[in-house]
């Protein structure tokens, strides 16, 4: 089966600081992997995905994230933090299932920003 | 932009009650989701529909839970009865390709109804 794992519940930076977001995955065939963001209290929006296009995705906001498959990783970055940016993000895998593809997330990373 | 509706946004119910939740996805789009996401939690999904159909219903607690989408169309989540353990949001996500092929789908996601059971 697959899954993901987020290290880390929580992530402080400062603003203009690097970000960085870890997820692993657990995976017997090629993942597709996404990263979503949720802000207080709304859903969750796409922020990336990978679909073995390419290794260094990159997604809207500037947001990139970089597979890695002798790491399993599937990290978030990017390169400057706005205030902005402080919200809950997840991780997620799609995992073949009957037919279908059942998304299944990670238990998400929370990125503070302060001044 | 057009955006997947839910209603309501709130609803604060007493257990062994029922409750019912509405969602109407991106017209066209052919696969929608229910997912519950308990507060520090990702969210988890309860029921896959490709159309009218249910293609994953495998989490979905059949004993109290039920979700139909009758015309393909809007779908609504049911809980009869609540239990204090229900508490959580509920989101409704829908995309554009079959459940087959929608691995790579973007999902577009309402902005949830947060329910309460007291």
């Amino acid at each position: 089966a697959q899954s993901v794992t987020q290290l880390g519940s929580h992530v402080s930076v400062s603003e203009g600081a690097l970000v960085l977001l870890r997820c692993n995955y657990s995976s017997s065939v090629p993942p597709y992997l996404f990263w979503y963001v949720q802000y207080p209290n709304q859903g969750l929006q796409l922020l990336l995905k990978y679909t073995s296009a390419a290794t260094l995705v990159k997604g809207i906001n500037g947001f990139e994230a970089e597979f890695k498959k002798s790491e399993t990783s599937f990290h978030l970055t990017k390169p400057s933090a706005h205030m902005s940016d402080a919200a809950e993000y997840f991780c997620a895998v799609s995992l073949a299932s009957g037919g279908s593809y059942i998304p299944t997330f990670g238990r998400g990373t929370s990125l503070i920003v302060h001044p | 932009e057009a955006e997947v509706a839910q209603s309501p946004r709130y609803k604060i119910t007493e257990k062994s009650q029922a409750v019912a939740f509405w969602c109407d996805p991106i017209s066209g789009h052919a696969t929608l989701y229910w997912y519950r996401q308990i507060l520090g939690q990702g969210p988890e999904l309860l029921v896959q529909f490709q159309d009218e159909s249910v293609v994953d219903d495998s989490q979905l607690p059949k004993d109290r839970f039920s979700a139909e989408r009758l015309k393909g169309v809007d779908s609504t989540l049911k809980i009869q009865p609540a239990e204090l353990g229900d508490s959580a949001m509920y989101l409704c996500a829908s995309s554009f390709g079959l459940a087959g092929a929608s691995y790579t789908d973007t999902q577009y996601f309402g902005p949830g109804t947060r329910l309460t059971v007291l």
